[in-house]
C-alpha cells in the first residue's frame, strides 16, 4: 500500500528565511504529487502538482517543489517565508487505480518567527 | 461564488443520534470525496464516488453512507453516532479524467458529545 511521509511535525524559521518542508513517499510506480495548505480553520488550498514532465514545479505564493524520483522525495521550498505562510503543510499522492483517492502525509506545521 | 460548500459548519450532537453533512460544488466535476481529519490533523479517505461507482475505504464503518442526490453533491450520512467520530470532515471534488488536483470545502467539525 502506498504511504506518504512527511518527517518534520513542526518546523518554525523566521520570517524573510528559506523554508524546505519534506515529503518522502512509498509507491511503486510514479504517483501523483500535490502539496496543500491549510490555514488555521480553513479548508485546503492547492499549492502546487506534479504529474509528468519537468522535475521541479512552480506553484502559487512562491512555491515550488521538486520530485526526485531515486529518493522518492517531492520537498517544498520558498525561499524567503512570510508571515502569512504560517500554516499546516500536506503532502500527497494520488492515485488513478484508487479512484483518484489521495493519500495524505501527516502534515507540517509551520511556525514563523518575526 | 464558493466552489465546494459544505453545512453546517459545526455540528455538535449527543451519542447515538444520527445526523447528516450536506455537500454541494458548483465546478461541473463528476468526482466527489469525504475525507476525515482527526484531532491530529491527519486527514484520511472516507470516500470516492462519481456519479457511477462508489469506491468505500473499508476501514470506514457502516455507520457512515454517503448519498449523492445528483452529481454536483454528495451528502454524508452517519449512524449512531459515537465520541470517536469526533473531526472535521471535508467533501472535495475533481474532474472525473485521470487524476486531477481535488478541491476542497471549508470543511465540517463535528463534536459528538
Amino acid at each position: 500500500a502506498q504511504s506518504v511521509t512527511q518527517p518534520d511535525i513542526h518546523i518554525t524559521v523566521s520570517e524573510g528565511a528559506s523554508l524546505e518542508l519534506r515529503c518522502n513517499y512509498s509507491y511503486g510506480a510514479t504517483p501523483y504529487l500535490f502539496w496543500y495548505v491549510q490555514s488555521p480553520g480553513q479548508g485546503l488550498q492547492l499549492l502546487l502538482k506534479y504529474f509528468s514532465g519537468d522535475t521541479l514545479v512552480q506553484g502559487i505564493k512562491g512555491f515550488e517543489a521538486e520530485f526526485k524520483r531515486s529518493q522518492s522525495s517531492f520537498n517544498l521550498r520558498k525561499p524567503s517565508v512570510h508571515w502569512s505562510d504560517a500554516a499546516e503543510y500536506f503532502c500527497a499522492v494520488g492515485l488513478r487505480e484508487a479512484g483518484n483517492m489521495l493519500t495524505f502525509g501527516g502534515g507540517t506545521r509551520l511556525m514563523v518567527k518575526p | 461564488d464558493t466552489a465546494v460548500s459544505q453545512t453546517p459548519k459545526y455540528l455538535v450532537t449527543q451519542m447515538g443520534n444520527d445526523k447528516s453533512i450536506k455537500c454541494e460544488q458548483n465546478l461541473g466535476h463528476d468526482t466527489m470525496y469525504w475525507y476525515k481529519q482527526d484531532s491530529k490533523k491527519f486527514l484520511k479517505i472516507m470516500f470516492s464516488y462519481n456519479n457511477k461507482e462508489l469506491i468505500i475505504n473499508e476501514t470506514v464503518p457502516n455507520r457512515f453512507s454517503p448519498k449523492s442526490p445528483d452529481k454536483a453533491h454528495l451528502n454524508l450520512h452517519i449512524n449512531s453516532l459515537e465520541l470517536g467520530d469526533s473531526a472535521v470532515y471535508f467533501c472535495a471534488s475533481s474532474p472525473l479524467a485521470g487524476v486531477n488536483e481535488q478541491f476542497f470545502g471549508p470543511g465540517t467539525r463535528l463534536t459528538v458529545l
